[in-house]
């Protein structure tokens, strides 16, 4: 089945130890995002690419930063994480980036002590 | 500025009565799309429905159905029938342009036996 995959699910940093999360995708979707969800809250959205190029949401750290080095992967790399960077990251994929549906990873739960 | 409102943080429901969760939203673009995605505790996130803007008709998905009311900019979910497996976090989404996804705070669902 074609699917979003993140590796790994459950990821546990030290404080400003830098860390990489994985995405793949099976769709051939040119669109990928990365979220982060905190505890019982929205995704918030922290970039996307659309093919190759790059969309880094206003708001978002300089702390994460991402690559997407061919169609089917992505990475989130957290450069020094602080404990208010635990969360879970979730990856999303869609055809394009206009009003299609995205289709969800099951998320890289971020532990940061 | 783009926003989604879900008034209801937890709802509860007994298993085969129908249950509404509530959305609203706050948009000045004509075109856009409305998503109603499921999280199921520890699993992935998928869309349960979606639903164009510029339909009057409410879409529907065996279960499940939505009150669009473009005016009052309202987008309601009712799920007939609930069972257990319909126990998740329900976020109701909005995206307007180039793929951003703007995310309600999302309402927790409990169905009872």
């Amino acid at each position: 089945d074609a699917m979003v995959i993140q590796n790994p699910r459950y990821q546990v940093t030290q404080f400003g130890k830098p860390v990489t999360l994985s995405c793949s995708q099976t769709l051939n979707h040119n669109v990928m995002y990365w979220y982060q969800q905190k505890s019982s809250q929205a995704p918030k959205l922290l970039f996307h690419y659309y093919d190759k190029d790059f969309n880094n949401e206003a708001d978002t750290p300089d702390n994460f930063q991402s690559r997407r080095p061919n169609t089917s992967f992505c990475f989130l790399d957290i450069r020094s994480p602080g404990l208010g960077d635990a969360a879970m990251y979730l990856c999303a994929t869609s055809r394009d980036d206009s009003y299609n549906e995205q289709f969800f990873g099951p998320g890289t739960r971020l532990t940061v002590l | 500025a783009q926003t989604v409102t879900q008034s209801q943080p937890e709802m509860s429901v007994q298993e085969a009565e129908t249950v509404t969760l509530s959305c609203t939203y706050d948009t000045s673009e004509n075109n856009y799309y409305l998503f109603w995605y499921k999280q199921p505790p520890s699993r992935q996130m998928i869309l349960v429905i979606r639903q164009e803007a510029y339909k009057q008709q409410n879409a529907t998905e065996n279960r499940f159905s939505v009150n669009f009311q473009k005016a009052a900019k309202s987008f309601s979910l009712k799920i007939s029938d609930s069972q257990l497996g319909d126990t998740a976090m329900y976020f109701c989404a909005f995206i307007w342009s180039y793929g951003k996804l703007t995310f309600g705070q999302g309402t927790i669902l409990t169905v009872h036996p």
